[in-house]
């Protein structure tokens, strides 16, 4: 699985839109971009998924540069609840049984 | 919650003693997974089933062992815990139909002393 770099931290305003950024420069043509996030305390929340299409769901939105060698995930009004910290996983597609690759992920945190 | 439960919820024990944990789910998923989450380390994969008799090891297995006699359930058995097993355990499944989707269970907590 290619590997990604996320920022360790971000803030954002409540009500603001939060835009996570992800690079996964050594992305192959089979490999989706995955985003889970972690609540304190809680288990990972899936939250989104593409390949080169952006995507959009009732948590989020994907963009997916056209080169796909980085993405953002972007949360539209970002509440006090999104303070999480969001993971970016780039897995091959298929389904494989392996598990998925947690790197460090950002922190984010919606200020009031 | 794709029909996740993990039991028990919060454990302590003492070094050298047997522990089993349980994950249960109700919607017939044929992948279940059991991760640990410990400070600096993120999460890591200690075992895996694709169905039911099935196992794999994963990243972190030593010391672990699984048992997936029925779909539902995947146990995870700590032989003789040690201090170095204290942590957070979360049971996962993929969602068949969904391109490596996994839905995670609410975490046990176990403290080994």
């Amino acid at each position: 699985d290619a590997k990604t770099t996320q920022p360790p931290s971000m803030d954002c305003a409540e009500g603001r839109a939060a835009n996570l950024p992800c690079n996964h420069s050594t992305i192959s043509g089979n490999e989706y971009v995955y985003w889970y996030r972690q609540i304190h305390s809680q288990g990972p929340q899936y939250i989104i998924h593409g390949l080169k299409n952006n995507e959009t769901n009732e948590m989020a939105s994907l963009i997916i540069t056209e080169d796909r060698k980085s993405s953002t995930l972007i949360l539209p009004h970002a509440t006090l609840r999104d303070t999480a910290v969001y993971y970016c996983i780039v897995r091959v597609s298929g389904g494989g049984a392996d598990g998925l690759t947690f790197g460090k992920g950002t922190h984010l945190i919606i200020q009031p | 919650d794709a029909g996740i439960t993990q039991s028990p919820r919060h454990k302590v024990t003492e070094t050298g003693t047997p522990v089993t944990l349980r994950c249960h789910q109700t919607e017939n998923h044929r992948y279940m997974y059991w991760y640990r989450q410990d400070p600096g380390h993120g999460l890591r994969l200690i075992h895996y089933s694709y169905g039911v008799k099935d196992t794999d090891k994963g990243e972190v297995s030593d010391g672990y062992s699984v048992s997936r006699s029925k779909t539902e359930d995947f146990l995870l058995t700590l032989e003789s815990a040690t201090s170095s097993q204290t942590s957070v355990y979360f049971c996962a499944i993929k969602s068949s139909g969904d391109l490596e989707t996994q839905y995670f269970g609410p975490g046990t907590r176990l403290l080994v002393l």
